[in-house]
């Protein structure tokens, strides 16, 4: 079946850089669009950023973009966020999400458990 | 952006009762609404795209209805595995899909 692991989240003092990874398996990745989506402590959920299945085109929410750069190597099943110039609002559970196969838009059928980025001196 | 707005921001339900949610868009978004349950701890879940049509394995208890800037998620009898958060989403102007700020079904 679908699944999505995301890894690489910690503890980063304001400033500094971070890479996600989200590990996938059990279904065709080249084939699947995938999106970072956030949720910061007690929070709501947040939509960051998408890539299509091909890496031919991506978007950023306003509040990461500049800062934030999604990735995916479809030789290794995986998709990545790089975090620069973290602030403390972006602490956050990041999850990890799709619409499922040759879709772009939400809903979100497919989730990652998330990991956990605390941005703090 | 489209806002998106839930009410009420709490419900409390007796387990077998009806609990109705409500979700509002600052703009019309047609019928591209979805629904997500989401339990501490854990990831959202989607129960409901397209307004009105259930995700695999979602339980017949769950009913979605509305169009435009009204929305509205049921679930017909409660059950103790249903207390949990409920998020709706736009998807109609993307990006971004909006989220709403949620609405928590605790028990009575």
């Amino acid at each position: 079946q679908v699944k999505l692991v995301e890894s690489g989240g910690r503890v980063v003092q304001p400033g500094r850089s971070l890479r996600l990874s989200c590990e996938t398996s059990g279904f065709r990745f080249s084939s699947y669009a995938m999106h970072w989506v956030r949720q910061a402590p007690d929070k709501g959920l947040e939509w960051v950023s998408v890539i299509w299945n091909d890496g031919s085109n991506k978007y950023y929410g306003d509040s990461v973009k500049g800062r934030f750069t999604i990735s995916r190597d479809n030789s290794k099943n995986t998709l990545y966020l790089q975090m620069d110039s973290l602030r403390g609002e972006d602490t956050a559970v990041y999850y990890c999400a799709t619409p499922g196969p040759g879709l772009i838009v939400p809903p979100f059928y497919y989730w990652g458990h998330g990991t956990l980025v605390t941005v703090s001196p | 952006e489209i806002v998106m707005t839930q009410s009420p921001a709490t419900l409390s339900v007796s387990p077998g009762e009806r609990a109705t949610l409500y979700c509002r868009a600052s703009q019309s978004v047609s019928r591209n609404l979805a629904w997500y349950q989401q339990k501490p701890g854990q990831a959202p879940r989607l129960l409901i795209f397209g307004t009105s049509t259930r995700a695999t394995g979602i339980p017949a208890r769950f009913s979605g209805s509305g169009s435009g800037t009204e929305f509205t998620l049921s679930i017909s009898s409660l059950q103790s595995e249903d207390f949990a958060v409920y998020y709706c989403q736009q998807y109609n102007k993307w990006p971004p899909g909006t989220f709403g700020p949620g609405t928590k079904v605790d028990m009575k």
